[in-house]
């Protein structure tokens, strides 16, 4: 079975510090990857897809940025975190479609301070 | 106005209540559906796809109404483990591609 993990579960940073947050799929192959934003009391923001090794596509303007190195890992990163940057980081997965079930990993809570 | 809507609520309701949920969506090209439950501080997990017949898994009935553009979750018998926010989903249809737009939810609160 497949299983996605995120590390790590729990991030306090201080403004203007980077970050690097990662996930790993299990199980998989060429799996479409995502990395998700849920501010307080809002809803999921998609930030980053790809389909495959060294393809990333952005959603919206900021100043994260994500990579795949290989086939199951997908690293979001910044070089200098902002107060907005708070937030439910959610890593999903699925295969076939982008269209198709989406599975998410346990997520990152990021505080920036 | 927003691609995917729903009333955040929260929906109070006893235990053994039957509640609905509605969600609309704006893209009438949408192909994709789904419900998936979100409890507090936790991941979202797929609940069940909604399909253009409507499905039934257990207390959970989905039901799609593609000339109204909505999509709507009924909940029989209402457990106080059903707590927590249910999240419409639908495609989006953009020139990137198709990907899956999510509602903000809705929250349901199951009371002794």
């Amino acid at each position: 079975s497949q299983t996605i993990h995120q590390w790590p579960a729990t991030l306090v940073q201080p403004v203007g510090s980077p970050l690097s947050l990662e996930c790993t799929v299990e199980g998989t192959s060429n799996p479409n990857l995502y990395w998700y934003r849920q501010a307080a009391g809002r809803g999921l923001q998609l930030l980053f897809y790809s389909v495959g090794i060294g393809q990333i596509s952005s959603e919206v303007p900021q100043n994260l940025s994500a990579s795949r190195p290989q086939d199951r890992q997908f690293i979001l990163s910044s070089k200098k975190l902002l107060l907005s940057d708070s937030g439910f980081y959610l890593c999903a997965w699925n295969g076939g479609t982008p269209t198709d079930t989406q599975y998410f990993g346990p997520g990152t809570r990021l505080t920036v301070l | 106005r927003k691609e995917v809507e729903q009333d955040p609520g929260p929906f109070n309701v006893p235990e053994g209540a039957t509640v609905a949920f509605n969600c609309t969506y704006s893209n009438s090209a949408s192909q994709s559906f789904f419900w998936y439950r979100q409890d507090c501080r936790k991941e979202p997990k797929l609940l069940m796809s909604v399909y253009s017949s409507g499905n039934e898994d257990g207390r959970f009935t989905a039901q799609l109404n593609r000339a109204s553009q909505y999509i709507s979750l009924l909940i029989r018998d209402s457990k106080l483990s059903d707590s927590a926010t249910y999240l419409c989903v639908v495609n989006r249809i953009t020139g990137g591609g198709n990907k899956l737009t999510f509602g903000t939810g809705t929250q349901l609160k199951v009371e002794l």
